[in-house]
This record gives structure tokens, C-alpha cells and sequence, in this order.
């Protein structure tokens, strides 16, 4: 149980154009959904928290109207990067927490590796 | 949240026992110790989770000393497929913050 998936898992996509990256939890539902990043060789950077049905909370730093945030269901959570630069290339990799669960464990998804050309 | 220092880099034979410590001096009383391992280009797996008390299960086990300040992931016969790099997380609030991580090199 717990499986985390995302789609796509690669993408390529020209400078300027949106993305959109999705986050399904398969077995479970997930109240709340975390987005990171991850460059080459460094460690996982939070981004942004995003609860179902509200708005999503940003980390420091991070853009929110450059990585649009959507948590429509209890299952799926989609991060979109808009007018994507090449900087913008990176591993995103989602996590989720399991409602049934009173600790904080996350649930992590396989990652998309995004490439902007 | 707390932070967490580990070594960069550990090498250990493959079928001898991996330590991999973490220093967690600043941990307050209510935060947990996670720990999380990520093969190259795949999402962090859970490993095991502590408060105060040791933590065993069937991939590890995890030694929290008695002021919490420190603590040990223990891999009790790795292999080869235990190369990842291991993140020691302490989480009070919701949120995981990652450190940088100990990069284990399982030598056959």
C-alpha cells in the first residue's frame, strides 16, 4: 500500500511553454501533498505544501505564480511550471501523507525529471 | 525544525553491517527521527522513524542516544542494493526538511 505515482516521468519541453506534473496517490487519500526539487548531486528542496481544497503554501523563495499549484482531489495534486527557462530543469519529485495515519510519514513519488530546452 | 549533520560519504563491504550516524543536537522533545534513503534518480524511501526509543524492522534498525542528540540507522547486512544516499530527517511540523544526506557505497 502507499503507492505515490507521477506522470510524466520525463518531459522535454522548449523554453517559454507550461508543464504540468501530476501527483496521484493510488491506494490512499492524502489530505496533504508536498512538491520538491532537486538539482544535480543536492538534496531535496521543499517547494511548496499543498492542501486539498485550498491554496497551496510556498517555501521562501519559490514563485507561486510561476509553479501553479493545484490540489483538486483527495488523490491528485498537479504542479505546473509556467514559461518554463531552462533553470527551471530539474528533478520534481512529490510526496503525500496518508489521512488513515495520525504520524507524519510521506509517501514519496517516483520523481519527473523535467529538461527545458 | 531541527537540523541534522551527517558525514558526506561512507563506504561499507557488501555482508558487514552499514552505521550511518546523524547529529540532531537542536531536537526538541516532541520531534521524531525519520529516515529516508534515495537510489539515483528514483523518490526517497522510508526506512524507519524514531522518537526515543530504538526502532527495529525489516530493513533496519534505528539507536536514538538517551538525550536524543545523535542517533544511528543500522543496515545489519548490506548489499549492493543498499547504495543510496540516506537522509536523516527530524520533523516536528508537518514539513520534512532534507540535509544533505550520507552518499553509502556498498563494496562487493
Amino acid at each position: 500500500g502507499a503507492v505515490v505515482s507521477q506522470h510524466p516521468s520525463r518531459v522535454i519541453c522548449k523554453s517559454g511553454t507550461s508543464v504540468k506534473i501530476e501527483c496521484r496517490s493510488l491506494d490512499f487519500q492524502a489530505t496533504t501533498m508536498f512538491w520538491y526539487r532537486q538539482f544535480p548531486k543536492q538534496s531535496l528542496m521543499l517547494m511548496a505544501t499543498s492542501n486539498e481544497g485550498s491554496k497551496a503554501t510556498y517555501e521562501q523563495g519559490v514563485e507561486k505564480d510561476k509553479f501553479l499549484i493545484n490540489h483538486a482531489s483527495l488523490t491528485l495534486s498537479t504542479l505546473t511550471v509556467t514559461s518554463a527557462h531552462p533553470e527551471d530543469s530539474s528533478f520534481y519529485i512529490c510526496s503525500a501523507r496518508d489521512l488513515r495515519t495520525d504520524d507524519y510519514e510521506q509517501y514519496f513519488g517516483p520523481g519527473t525529471r523535467l529538461t527545458v530546452t | 525544525d531541527a537540523k541534522t549533520t551527517q558525514p558526506p560519504s561512507m563506504d561499507c563491504a557488501e555482508g558487514r553491517a552499514a552505521n550511518l550516524p546523524c547529529n540532531h543536537s537542536t531536537i526538541s522533545g516532541n520531534e521524531y527521527v525519520y529516515w529516508y534513503r534515495q537510489i539515483h534518480s528514483q523518490g526517497p524511501q522510508y526506512i524507519i522513524h524514531g522518537l526515543k526509543n530504538n526502532e527495529t524492522n525489516e530493513m533496519a534498525s534505528l539507536i536514538i542516544t538517551e538525550d536524543r542528540k545523535s542517533s544511528t540507522l543500522i543496515l545489519p547486512h548490506a548489499t549492493l542494493r543498499d547504495t543510496a544516499v540516506y537522509y536523516c530527517i527530524v520533523r516536528g511540523t508537518y514539513k520534512y526538511i532534507f540535509g544533505t544526506g550520507t552518499r553509502l557505497k556498498v563494496l562487493a
